[in-house]
């Protein structure tokens, strides 16, 4: 099946740092990407929707200069945290649906878990 | 209009009983729904979807039974294992063939016990 490599898994990291997540589709080109918050024991939360070459739509109350994501390839969106602090630790996951005829389900990637200290 | 609403919050089941999660939508535009399963530490995995113009899709011990008057649909998992201990959510789409945005219920922990 449909394939999507998260990166890292984890990162600990002090106050003030900023903080890069890759999301890439191994065996499809990932025409769309989404970006998504979770907090313990709670639902996905949508951050944003990134399509190839185009600037991410960011979903109400996201700060988009908090959180910049870029979609530069078919197989690769990437999520920077800026200048992180304690309360942007959280379970961040990626997923990718690709180009083609029919249903185009979301794959889901493992995560990152991000912890600032 | 945007939520889907997702009950119980969590599920305790002996091994070899049913388990069963429901969920409810208002936008009638939604047109694809489906269940991800979720471990601990893990992103979630896509376990089954439904379109609104089938009642019902088995797959194994899984089956979705969706009721498009009621605008509701459910998870029945049968024969449950410890090892379907996770945490279960459903979702719901505009656009079969799009790729558009999911919408999740809250999630439920399901726990099947030996």
């Amino acid at each position: 099946g449909a394939v999507v490599s998260q990166h890292p898994s984890r990162v600990i990291c002090k106050s003030g740092t900023s903080v890069k997540i890759e999301c890439r589709s191994l065996d499809f080109q990932a025409t769309t990407m989404f970006w998504y918050r979770q907090f313990p024991k709670k639902s996905l939360m949508l951050m944003a929707t990134s399509n190839e070459g185009s600037k991410a739509t960011y979903e109400q109350g996201v700060e988009k200069d908090k959180f910049l994501i870029n979609h530069a390839s078919l197989t690769l969106s990437t999520l920077t945290v800026t200048s992180a602090h304690p309360e942007d630790s959280s379970f961040y996951i990626c997923s990718a649906s690709f180009r083609g005829q029919g249903n185009q389900p979301q794959h889901f990637g493992d995560g990152t878990r991000l912890s600032i200290l | 209009q945007q939520q889907v609403k997702q009950s119980p919050q969590s599920l305790i089941v002996q091994k070899g009983g049913i388990s069963i999660i429901n969920c409810a939508y208002e936008n009638t535009a939604f047109d694809y729904f489906p269940w991800y399963q979720q471990f601990p530490g893990k992103g979630p995995a896509l376990l089954i979807a439904i379109r609104p113009d089938v009642s019902e899709k088995k797959e194994g011990r899984f089956t979705i039974s969706f009721n498009k008057s009621a605008k509701q649909f459910s998870l029945h998992i049968m024969d449950s294992q410890p090892g379907d201990s996770a945490t279960y959510f459903c979702a719901a789409r505009k656009g079969w063939n799009q790729g558009g945005k999911l919408i999740f219920g809250q999630g439920t922990e399901l726990s099947v016990k030996p």
